[in-house]
């Protein structure tokens, strides 16, 4: 059974940095692209970021270009998602995704997600 | 890079049937998306894949009630035998130009 277990959530300060983990079971973690996904309170769903299965080629949506490092350990089945430059605007439940063998395929199975918010 | 287009709202009654549409933008007419259901307060949940043949291939577990479709750049998810657990928002999903792209997501009402 695919697992996706996201971790390091929390309530941070405009500016602050958080590190997310997404544990991966359940399937050959280094075959498949990896992909974040955030959902602001009562908005839809929103793209931040996919690895490729090597993790040599990753892909970010504007809004967290230079502020926002995917990365991948496949040793550790984990994916990361480093965020620096924190804003309210960031506030959010972000969502760790499998996806297929390319970093163009789709998502196939979601994590249960963890809560971002940023305030003073 | 592509667009995706739902409206936002839908409604059906118990037992009966419901299409939900994606459109896609202009030129972007053969592309792949992929359906989610997010139910109220849950994680999303993948449903299925839909080509523009309108071939597609379903997560594991996605009951049969369950169908695709495809018509040029439009994109259809059809629940049959609608059921209070279908009361959900509806995501479409697809990539294009280094872009992962979601739909707004249609909110179904099931009355």
């Amino acid at each position: 059974e695919v697992q996706l277990l996201e971790s390091g959530g929390g309530l941070v300060q405009p500016g602050g940095s958080l590190r997310l983990s997404c544990a991966a079971s359940g399937f050959t973690f280094r075959s498949y692209a990896m992909t974040w996904v955030r959902q602001a309170p009562g908005e839809g769903l929103d793209w931040v970021s996919t690895i490729n299965i090597g993790g040599a080629y990753t892909y970010y949506t504007d809004s967290v270009k230079g502020r926002f490092t995917i990365s991948r350990d496949n040793s550790k089945n984990t994916l990361y998602l480093q965020m620096n430059s924190l804003r309210a605007e960031d506030t959010a439940i972000y969502y760790c995704a499998k996806g297929g063998l390319y970093s163009s395929s789709p998502i196939d199975y979601w994590g249960q997600g963890t809560l971002v918010t940023v305030s003073s | 890079q592509p667009v995706l287009t739902q409206s936002s709202s839908a409604s059906a009654s118990l037992g009966s049937s419901v299409r939900l549409t994606c459109t896609l933008t202009s030129g972007h007419s053969n592309y792949i998306i992929a359906w989610h259901q997010q139910q109220p307060g849950k994680a999303p949940r993948y449903l299925m894949n839909l080509e523009d043949s309108g071939s597609y291939n379903k997560g594991s577990g996605v009951p049969d009630r369950f169908s695709g479709s495809s018509s040029g750049a439009d994109r259809h998810l059809t629940i049959s035998n609608l059921q209070s657990e279908d009361e959900a928002d509806y995501y479409c999903e697809t990539w294009g130009s280094d872009t992962r792209v979601f739909g707004g997501g249609t909110k179904l009402t099931v009355l």
